[in-house]
């Protein structure tokens, strides 16, 4: 069964810095374009970013260029999110997701989430 | 972006009940669109994706419809377990965005 596990969030102030990690495990990683998707508490789902199987490319939201990155090792079966400049309004619950396999980039699995809260 | 509009933003239903839910899209977005469940605390669930394909091991009660820039999401008979917001998805871009959620209440 396919499976994502999120890990890295907690309480950082305004300006610092976040990296979250994702844990892919039951199905074949390096086949897959991957995402990042967050909730800030109470609003609805905001797509963050997406990579290339290969890591070779990646998109962002426009709000959000220039201060995360998304990033994975294949070898390791992990997904990041390097999160700076870290603001009031990132604090959200941020969910790891699988691209589906049929074209297109709906997402077919999803982790749990970890709460990021920036907050001084 | 194209935006995504989805109405009512809450409906309160009973079991048994049809339900229908619409997300209506800024620009044509062909039936590049799917639907999530989320419960609260929890992940949300995919549904249906390409408008209309329904997700393996979904309930067949479950179904979508719709193309270019109007999309709907019909329950065709309201169980206990559906109660939950229910998120429109629009990936025809690389800029993708959802819809806002429609709750599903009692």
């Amino acid at each position: 069964e396919a499976q994502l596990v999120e890990a890295g969030g907690g309480l950082v102030q305004p300006g610092g810095s976040l990296r979250l990690s994702c844990a892919a495990s039951g199905f074949t990683f390096s086949d897959h374009w991957m995402s990042w998707v967050r909730q800030a508490p109470g609003k609805e789902l905001e797509w963050v970013a997406n990579i290339r199987p290969g890591g070779s490319e990646s998109f962002y939201v426009d709000s959000l260029k220039g201060r995360f990155t998304i990033s994975r090792d294949n070898a390791k079966n992990s997904l990041y999110l390097q999160m700076t400049s870290l603001r009031a309004e990132d604090t959200a619950v941020y969910y790891c997701a699988r691209i589906g396999a049929a074209a297109g980039y709906y997402m077919d699995v999803w982790g749990k989430g970890t709460t990021v809260s920036v907050s001084s | 972006d194209i935006q995504m509009t989805q109405s009512p933003s809450t409906l309160s239903a009973s079991v048994g009940d049809r339900v229908t839910i619409t997300c209506r899209a800024s620009q044509s977005i062909s039936t590049w669109l799917a639907w999530y469940q989320q419960k609260p605390g929890k992940a949300p669930k995919l549904l249906i994706y390409k408008a209309s394909t329904l997700e393996s091991g979904v309930p067949l009660r479950f179904s979508g419809s719709g193309s270019g820039t109007e999309f709907t999401l019909t329950i065709s008979s309201l169980q206990p377990d559906d109660f939950a917001t229910y998120y429109c998805h629009q990936y025809s871009t690389y800029s993708q965005t959802f819809g806002q959620g429609t709750k599903v209440e009692i």
